[in-house]
């Protein structure tokens, strides 16, 4: 089954503790992308990546980072977490200039 | 700055009439626009895709226009049903190569029994 999968699903975890949120496709996309949702504010791009090893930031990049060493995978690196980074987190991937295909989510928690 | 907004933020509809939703976007450049459907507890689902060289595409049961004069793009469901009840999104891409998304606020659509 083509899917887009992101773990884990739900995580509570403290200020400053790293943390990371893998993601991976099997669909042989090269484009990938994280976003977070939070009420009100919709869904808000923090990085993408066009292909292996190659990655930009989106429009909320502070605070994250990614990397892209595997066309299938493309992790969320928290270094230092937050408690306004606790949102709901979404992984997607695409063709290069097709619809993007979304994971099911993680929800972060960070106290 | 560029923006993807939605007119109205709710909408409710009887079971199996017709629902229009609407979206406004402020980049002329755009080429791509996609539509998601989000049930609770879930990722977006795509929907629907059109690209500036058409004005209307449909897929089944949903039809998406594209009216660039006016920068409005519209997501027309026929005959309504319980399980088309969901938050709907209008996505923008901002690049002309590559993708770079920026997505409204969202539309929730309840249907009436």
């Amino acid at each position: 089954e083509a899917q887009v999968t992101q773990n884990p699903r739900y995580l509570i975890t403290v200020t400053g503790k790293k943390l990371t949120v893998t993601c991976s496709q099997n669909m042989n996309h090269e484009y990938m992308s994280w976003y977070r949702q939070d009420p009100g504010l919709g869904l808000r791009q923090i990085y993408y990546s066009m292909n292996v090893e190659v990655t930009d930031k989106g429009d909320v990049p502070e605070g994250y980072k990614v990397s892209r060493k595997e066309k299938r995978n493309f992790p969320l690196i928290l270094e230092s977490p937050s408690p306004n980074q606790t949102s709901l987190y979404f992984c997607a991937s695409s063709r290069t200039d097709g619809p993007q295909y979304f994971g099911p989510g993680t929800r972060l928690t960070v106290l | 700055g560029e923006s993807v907004g939605l007119h109205l933020p709710t909408l409710s509809v009887q079971e199996g009439d017709n629902s229009i939703i609407n979206c406004a976007y402020s980049n002329s450049a755009s080429d791509y626009f996609i539509w998601y459907k989000q049930e609770s507890g879930k990722g977006p689902q795509f929907i629907i895709d059109i690209r500036s060289n058409m004005d209307k595409r449909q897929g089944q049961r949903v039809t998406v226009l594209l009216n660039k004069t006016v920068k409005h793009l519209s997501l027309q469901i026929a005959a309504t049903q319980p399980g088309d009840s969901a938050v709907y999104f209008c996505a923008e891409n901002r690049k002309n190569y590559g993708q770079n998304f920026v997505f409204g606020p969202g539309t929730r659509l309840s249907v009436l029994p």
